[in-house]
């Protein structure tokens, strides 16, 4: 079984349109992530939720909305997309607790190429 | 200033060499440290937990410097399989930093 999974693995649209990304993890983590990878290859956070609350939210445009209903889901929407938007974008999932710790780790998911044309 | 910071590279290497990563980062207070391994359209997975003794895995060797605040890898006997890009990840209450990755690409 997956342990983070997340879908579609390849997104083509329309500048303008609105599109979701799902994310769903098996772990049991509490904390998710989604993380932005560009053409240069350097992961940006983007958002990160605690047993679904939003802890981290980085400069990103307020037309990307996260959606966590419950811990083991963090799906990702898009509102009015732009060809700046086109990159992949990772969701992640650790196992949790606020203050972090030394068995901190993170898991992937395969990633959502997202291509605006 | 980065939180973390590597050098990208790239590193391209003959199979059988040895091959040194290193990479700083900014916090003092960062608990934890990773390197994690990313295949080209691949999600990075992680390689190897970072401890300040420093550990091995088979041809693996990680090392932390906390004095300095710097990690290294180091890669024994490369493989044409070890090409890849590695990333240096710190952890840093409850946010990991990534840094840009350093590639390399193992030479037959």
């Amino acid at each position: 079984d997956t342990a983070v999974s997340q879908t579609p693995k390849y997104l083509v649209t329309q500048m303008g349109n609105d599109k979701s990304i799902k994310c769903e993890q098996n772990l049991g983590h509490d904390t998710m992530y989604w993380y932005k990878q560009d053409s240069k290859k350097f992961l940006k956070i983007m958002f990160s939720y605690n047993n679904k609350e939003l802890i981290i939210n980085e400069t990103v445009p307020n037309r990307f909305s996260p959606k966590s209903p419950d811990k083991a889901h963090l799906n990702l929407h898009i509102n009015s997309l732009e060809l700046g938007d086109s990159a992949v974008y990772f969701c992640a999932s650790s196992q949790g607790g606020r203050g972090g710790g030394l068995t901190e780790k993170l898991f992937f998911g395969s990633g959502t190429q997202l291509s605006v044309l | 200033r980065k939180e973390v910071e590597q050098d990208p590279g790239p590193f391209n290497v003959p199979e059988g060499a040895t091959v040194a990563f290193n990479c700083t980062y900014s916090n003092s207070a960062s608990q934890s440290f990773f390197w994690y391994r990313q295949d080209c359209r691949k999600e990075p997975k992680l390689l190897m937990s970072v401890y300040s003794s420093g550990n091995e895995d088979g041809r693996f060797t990680a090392q932390l410097n906390r004095a300095s605040q710097y990690i290294s890898l180091l890669i024994r006997d490369s493989k044409l399989s070890d090409s890849a890009t590695y990333l240096c990840v710190v952890n840093s209450g409850n946010q990991f930093y990534f840094g840009t990755g350093t590639s390399l690409t193992v030479i037959p």
